[in-house]
This record gives structure tokens, C-alpha cells and sequence, in this order.
């Protein structure tokens, strides 16, 4: 079993509507989870981090996290081209600083 | 703030010849740096994890003669690759964190291209 599970995708949805993305995380003791936003050819970029159980909003973007079920999601409303990228969900299993990674989700936003 | 930068971009160089990537915390300390390789349409693999002042710790199959890493200050590591050989050729990505965080901010990449 990986320790960060997301499912690869594609996803396509049609500009203006809400991208779903969701991540599942074997190790129960972690604390951190971030999403980020990787396009072609480009190295990661933070999007969000959440540490507590529920919704957390920046813009367009919310993170939810649920840790009895083990699982983060990212919800992007108002869905842009721009948004096309791939999507890595990583995981601090709070043995340290280093991350457990996704393999993220490619997702492709319809004009 | 939180800004990584890396040098070279890219770089090609000939078998056999050693490339250094410099990684660099512009605005904030980095208590630890993170190397990463990405192939083509892969995943993230981390390989080594480095902590200014001390010895980098490489994940199992990582050569850590092959990729020397040096984190001499609060806001610089390096990756050397020696005798590079074609199948080095990819996507590094170097990111670090500020102290009291987890958060990884990463670096623009360096992409190697060994002929």
C-alpha cells in the first residue's frame, strides 16, 4: 500500500465548474497535508496546507480534510483553463520534515 | 516571501563530466533542503534530505557518491552529479523549509540533459 494514494486522472471538467480532487493517506499518525499545483515542464507550487479536521478556504480553492477516514480533498470552484495542471497531494507522516507524495492527479479545465 | 531559486535552469553537458545545481533560500532560512528527481511524466522521487552543517541523509538506492550534496549555510545546498551518464538526464528540483515549519517551498528546477 503507497502512503499517499491519489487517483491519476485525467480529470476534465468544463470552465466555471468545481474540480474535486481527493487524496487517501495510509499513515494515521500524520499531522500536515498540503496540495500542490505542478504545470508541464514546471517545478511544484503551494496551493494550500491544512492541519485540522474540515474546510479551509483561500479563494477559489478548499482544502478538506477528514483524519478518521484518512483522506484530504481539494475543491477548485469557478474552474479555469489556467487550472490545468497536475495536482500532488502530499503528506507529512510527522516523523520529520519529509513528505510523502501523491502522484498527483492531472486535471484539464474545458473553455 | 518563501522563495527558492536554483541554478543552472537547465544544462547539458557530456558523459562522464560532473554538473553542480545550486539551490538557494532567498528570503528565509532553510533548516533543511530536500533533492528531488522527476522523470517525464513520473512522480516526485525524493532523493536525499540535507541539514546545513551535517551530512545528507539519501533514500535506499540513491548513491550518495554519485550525488554529493553539500548544505554549507542556512540558504544554500548543492548537488553535485559526478560522471554523469544518460540515464542521469531529468528534472532536479531542490526545495527547503524555515524553521519551526514543514511547509516545502520549492525550487524552479534544473533540468540535465547528458549526451
Amino acid at each position: 500500500q503507497k502512503e499517499v494514494e491519489q487517483n491519476s486522472g485525467p480529470l476534465s471538467v468544463p470552465e466555471g465548474a468545481i474540480a474535486s480532487l481527493n487524496c487517501t493517506y495510509s499513515d494515521r499518525g500524520s499531522q500536515s497535508f498540503f496540495w500542490y499545483r505542478q504545470y508541464s515542464g514546471k517545478s511544484p507550487e503551494l496551493i494550500m496546507f491544512i492541519y485540522s479536521n474540515g474546510d479551509k478556504e483561500d479563494g477559489r480553492f478548499t482544502a478538506q480534510l477528514n483524519k478518521a477516514s484518512q483522506y484530504v480533498s481539494l475543491l477548485i470552484r469557478d474552474s479555469q483553463p489556467s487550472d490545468s495542471a497536475t495536482y500532488l497531494c502530499a503528506v507529512n507522516p510527522n516523523t520529520g520534515n519529509q513528505f510523502y507524495f501523491g502522484t498527483g492527479t492531472s486535471l484539464t479545465v474545458i473553455p | 516571501g518563501a522563495v527558492v531559486s536554483q541554478h543552472p535552469s537547465w544544462v547539458i553537458c557530456k558523459s562522464g563530466t560532473s554538473v553542480k545545481i545550486e539551490c538557494r533560500s532567498l528570503d528565509f532560512q532553510a533548516t533543511t533542503m530536500f533533492w528531488y528527481r522527476q522523470f517525464p511524466k513520473q512522480s516526485l522521487m525524493l532523493m536525499a534530505t540535507s541539514n546545513e552543517g551535517s551530512k545528507a541523509t539519501y533514500e535506499q538506492g540513491v548513491e550518495k557518491d554519485k550525488f554529493l550534496i553539500n548544505h554549507a549555510s542556512l540558504t544554500l545546498s548543492t548537488l553535485t552529479v559526478t560522471s554523469a551518464h544518460p540515464e542521469d538526464s531529468s528534472f532536479y528540483i531542490c526545495s527547503a523549509t524555515q524553521g519551526g515549519t514543514d511547509t516545502q517551498y520549492f525550487g524552479p528546477g534544473t533540468r540535465l540533459t547528458v549526451l
